[in-house]
């Protein structure tokens, strides 16, 4: 069963900050999140092992939730580069790693 | 390190005529071996996967195949493609023991069926 991503899109000016959900009905042993720019192949963020982690890079943070079932990408002061579709990609038990259907963020000037 | 590849980059092909992708991997043994297919704006399609060598499971019925002759080479084969088989195919790989693992894309091939 897919999780469910919210926002679908959501457009930013550039220094904004997003948040990215990722849910599931699923109990989750694992999250990942990745970013597809446009006409490319998704690319690995960072992956969220146990319940209560928090993981950053730069500007780009992800905690995980495993009571929730959930997962959230933190985008702070977005920049340009920062446009593209995230997927969120989980892992729970008794079914094989599944993508969101992903969400689509545009920042502008 | 890894490396993934996948040929050709892109392709135009004919509707009723075969296909066949490639996809290998370099520089790992052993690795679970995935095939997914993105429409245009759309999400990810897991179309097959394989766990060793001859070993695939599909996920989606479709006029599509894929074959694993050895460790690190996956391919993608139709013998009739279909308008709706256009799109984007992804390789992907990850460890194959254990939970957890992160998937890494090779650069797709980007198919479009006339």
């Amino acid at each position: 069963q897919q999780p469910v991503q919210s926002p679908q899109a959501v457009i930013l000016r550039e220094g904004e900050d997003a948040v990215i959900n990722c849910s599931s009905s699923k109990a989750l042993y694992s999250v990942h999140w990745y970013r597809q720019k446009h006409g490319e192949a998704p690319v690995f963020l960072m992956i969220l092992l146990k319940g209560g982690e928090q993981k950053g890079h730069e500007k780009i943070s992800a905690s995980f939730n495993e009571k929730k079932q959930q997962s959230s990408l933190y985008l702070t002061a977005s920049q340009l580069s920062y446009s593209g579709t995230y997927f969120c990609g989980t892992e729970s038990y008794g079914q094989n790693f599944v993508f969101g259907p992903g969400t689509r963020l545009s920042v502008l000037p | 390190s890894q490396t993934i590849h996948q040929w050709p980059a892109t392709l135009v092909q004919p509707v009723g005529s075969p296909l066949s992708l490639e996809c290998t991997v370099e520089g790992t043994s052993n690795p679970n071996l995935y095939w997914y297919r993105q429409a245009a704006g759309r999400g990810l399609q897991l179309l097959f996967y394989s766990v060793g060598i001859g070993q695939i499971s599909s996920e989606v019925p479709q006029n599509l195949s894929a074959s694993r002759p050895q460790d690190r080479q996956f391919i993608l084969s139709s013998k009739k493609l279909l308008l709706s088989d256009s799109g984007f195919y992804l390789c992907a790989w990850d460890m194959a023991a254990g939970s957890g693992n992160t998937q890494y894309f090779g650069p797709g091939t980007r198919l479009t069926v006339l």
